[in-house]
């Protein structure tokens, strides 16, 4: 089964500093993988993805992933992160039928001023 | 111009009620979603329906209908409400190919008493 893995419960940076949200995936055959963002109350929006082609994939708001397959892993990432970065982040995974998404379970990420 | 759209924003309700929760797209996508987000964040996969025909039914209890009249909307019906059914629910909406992103509503956000 197609599935994604998100190690970190939550991850604290400050701002201006670089951010690192991890993602790992586990998949049978190419893998499609995106990245979401949750604000509180609010419905979730799409960052970015990666279907094929380069390994880096640029995004919404500043936000680049890197696509690495020998660690089989889609960390997002973003060079200084904002207060209003603050939020939830979802990476998710293209289910082999059907079109769905596997989500792995979030990471909480706070931006402290 | 709200692209997927659902209503109510909230439902309220009590145990053994019928309820429905209503989704339509502007984005002219053939396939459409519903996914339940739990009290700890996890995003489930329910329903999926491509051209009007269901496509993916995971484990998800009879009492739940899912029901689509036209490829603009997907609508939720609900028997029998349980305490568990208590959820945040989300219609998504995306176009099967290419490989498309899959577009959010902003949620309804079910209490059942």
């Amino acid at each position: 089964a197609q599935s994604v893995a998100q190690p970190e419960d939550q991850v604290n940076v400050a701002e201006g500093n670089p951010l690192t949200v991890k993602c790992t995936y586990s998949v049978s055959g190419n893998p499609y993988l995106f990245w979401y963002v949750q604000y509180p109350n609010r419905g979730l929006q799409f960052l970015l993805k990666y279907i094929t082609g380069d390994n880096l994939v640029k995004g919404s708001y500043g936000f680049e992933a890197e696509f690495n397959k020998s660690q089989t892993s889609f960390h997002l990432k973003k060079p200084s992160a904002l207060v209003s970065d603050s939020a939830l982040y979802f990476c998710a995974v293209r289910v082999n039928s059907g079109y769905a998404l596997n989500f792995g379970k979030g990471t909480s990420l706070l931006v402290t001023p | 111009d709200t692209a997927v759209s659902q209503t109510p924003k909230y439902l309220v309700t009590q145990m053994g009620n019928d309820k429905s929760i209503k989704c339509e797209q502007n984005l002219g996508h053939d396939t459409m979603y519903w996914y339940k987000q739990d009290s700890k964040k996890f995003l489930k996969i329910m329903f999926s329906y491509n051209n009007k025909e269901l496509i993916i039914n995971e484990t998800v209890p009879n009492r739940f209908s899912p029901k689509s009249p036209d490829k603009a909307h997907l609508n939720l019906h609900i028997n029998s409400l349980e305490l568990g059914d208590s959820a945040v629910y989300f219609c998504a909406s995306s176009q099967s190919l290419p490989l498309d992103t899959q577009y959010f509503g902003p949620g309804t956000r079910l209490t059942v008493l």
